[in-house]
C-alpha cells in the first residue's frame, strides 16, 4: 500500500537532547512537509522540501533542523534549542503539480518532554 | 515564543442531522480550497475541494459552498453519523513566490461531535 510512515508514534525527550522522528513516503511525491500540531490547535509548518537536497523553513523552524537526502525520506530533528517541543508533529506529502495539490498525512509523533 | 493555546470551536449535532461547518479564509487570491478531516491521533484526510471558478462542489454526503465575495467556504454533512466525529479543517492553497509553487494555509480547525 502507498502511504506516509511517521515513527515512533510515541517519543519522549530529555532537557538538553536532540531527538529525530521519522518520516518515510512511498507515493513518489516530490515535495514533503513537517508541521507542528499543539492541543486545540491548527497546524503551523515547520519546514517543506520541493525537491531532493533542498528544504525551506516555514513559519516556525527555529530549533528544528532536517534533510532530505532521498526522495522518499524527509527525517526532523528536535534540537534541545526548541525550548518547548511538547506536541504533535505530522509529516506530509505532495506532487507539487500546482495550484490543486493536495497534502497526503502520516498518522504523527506525539513528542514529550519528560 | 509558543502562542497561547486556543480552544477549537465546537459544534455538537444530534446523530441523522445535518452539520454545517464554517470557515473564513484571507486571501483573495486564493485558487483552490480543501476541506480535510482530522480523527483523534492521526493525520488530517483529504474530504473534498473546490475551485475559485465554482460556488458548490458535492460528494458523497458532504458539500462545501465557496462564496467569494465574502470570502467564506462551508462544509455540509448530510445525515451525520458518529463516525463523523473529528476535527474538521478548511485549507486554501496560494502561491509561495520566489520558491515558486503552493503552499497551504490550514484554519483553525472546529471539532464536530456526534450524540447519537
Amino acid at each position: 500500500d502507498g502511504g506516509i510512515t511517521q515513527s515512533p508514534k510515541y517519543l519522549f525527550r530529555k532537557e538538553g537532547q536532540n531527538v529525530t522522528l521519522s518520516c518515510e513516503q512511498n507515493l513518489n511525491h516530490d515535495a514533503m512537509y513537517w508541521y507542528r500540531q499543539d492541543p486545540g490547535q491548527g497546524l503551523r509548518l515547520i519546514y517543506y522540501s520541493q525537491i531532493v537536497n533542498d528544504f525551506q523553513k516555514g513559519d516556525i523552524a527555529e530549533g528544528y533542523s532536517v534533510s532530505r537526502e532521498k526522495k522518499e525520506s524527509f527525517p526532523l530533528t528536535v534540537t534541545s534549542a526548541q525550548k518547548n517541543p511538547t506536541a504533535f508533529y505530522l509529516c506530509a506529502s505532495s506532487s507539487d503539480r500546482g495550484f490543486n495539490e493536495k497534502l497526503f498525512f502520516g498518522s504523527g509523533t506525539q513528542l514529550s518532554v519528560l | 515564543g509558543e502562542s497561547v493555546g486556543l480552544h477549537l470551536p465546537t459544534l455538537s449535532v444530534q446523530e441523522g442531522d445535518n452539520s454545517i461547518i464554517n470557515c473564513a479564509y484571507s486571501n483573495s487570491a486564493s485558487d483552490y480550497f480543501i476541506w480535510y478531516k482530522q480523527e483523534s491521533g492521526k493525520g488530517p484526510q483529504f474530504i473534498i475541494d473546490i475551485r475559485s471558478n465554482m460556488d458548490k462542489r458535492q460528494g458523497q454526503r458532504v458539500t462545501v459552498l465557496l462564496n467569494k465575495t465574502v470570502k467564506h467556504l462551508s462544509l455540509q454533512i448530510a445525515a451525520t453519523q458518529p463516525g463523523d466525529s473529528a476535527v474538521y479543517f478548511c485549507a486554501e492553497n496560494i502561491r509561495r513566490g520566489k520558491t515558486g509553487g503552493f503552499k497551504t494555509i490550514f484554519g483553525a480547525g472546529t471539532r464536530l461531535f456526534v450524540k447519537a
